[in-house]
């Protein structure tokens, strides 16, 4: 069983530009979240996705946005970036509802973008 | 709204001796609680969960956390830190009405010492 994946491991772009970041979730898992934390900071969620569907959103512009692809891997696209948008990007993915672990979120190593 | 204190930035540890990580939260609904380790350029590692049921919790690398309905915590514990505990430390909450949208708390930096 792979776990989750996300590419690519660093990134340095200028402010204005547009970023992609993707991820591959975990085998069996359709639901995924983004998270980005800050330096010093805990991770602060961004959205969900459930079946190729926003799940949630949290308190992010929306210049931030998603997708989910039919294999449940997933790309965050920011826009217009800002210098306050260096950080580290989390994809986290879980199981199917009812299932048991349904709850447990299971992290990749993140993407470390930093806007100049 | 849904918040999480971890009003500790750092704890130190002599190796070998116990140790307690911190946490409060505040939500609406019943409480699903989380920790989550981090070591450097590395993601969070899952170590436990709170759901339902015994208050007591027991999870990864011999870690345990004690779920306190009166007192709104989750604190971490482990009767005996080893040096390779050294890390970040992240508490988690999400009300049972909130999808998968967890609030994470500020972190707890552990150093154990030998």
């Amino acid at each position: 069983e792979t776990g989750v994946t996300q590419s690519p491991t660093h990134l340095i772009k200028t402010r204005g530009q547009q970023v992609t970041l993707r991820c591959s979730s975990q085998s069996g898992h359709n639901t995924v979240s983004w998270y980005q934390q800050a330096l010093g900071q805990g991770p602060q969620f961004i959205f969900q996705y459930y079946r190729e569907e926003e799940n949630g959103r949290g308190n992010f512009p929306p210049r931030f946005s998603g997708l989910q692809f039919p294999n449940y891997s997933s790309e965050l696209n920011v826009n217009a970036l800002e210098l306050d948008d260096s950080a580290l990007y989390l994809c986290a993915s879980s199981l199917p509802r009812g299932s048991l672990a349904y709850n447990e979120q299971f992290f990749g190593p993140g993407t470390r973008l930093t806007v100049l | 709204a849904q918040s999480v204190a971890q009003p500790e930035d750092q704890v130190n540890v002599a190796e070998g001796n116990p140790l307690t990580v911190k946490c409060t939260y505040s939500v609406s609904g019943n409480p699903y609680l989380f920790w989550y380790v981090q070591y450097p350029n590395r993601g969070l590692q899952f170590l436990l969960k709170y759901i339902t049921g015994d208050n007591l919790v027991k999870g990864s690398y011999g870690f345990e956390a004690e779920f306190n309905k009166s007192q709104t915590s989750f604190h971490l514990k482990k009767p005996s830190a080893l040096v390779s505990d050294s890390a970040l430390y992240f508490c988690a909450v999400r009300g049972d009405n909130q999808g998968g949208k967890l609030i994470f708390g500020q972190g707890t930096e552990l150093s154990v010492k030998p």
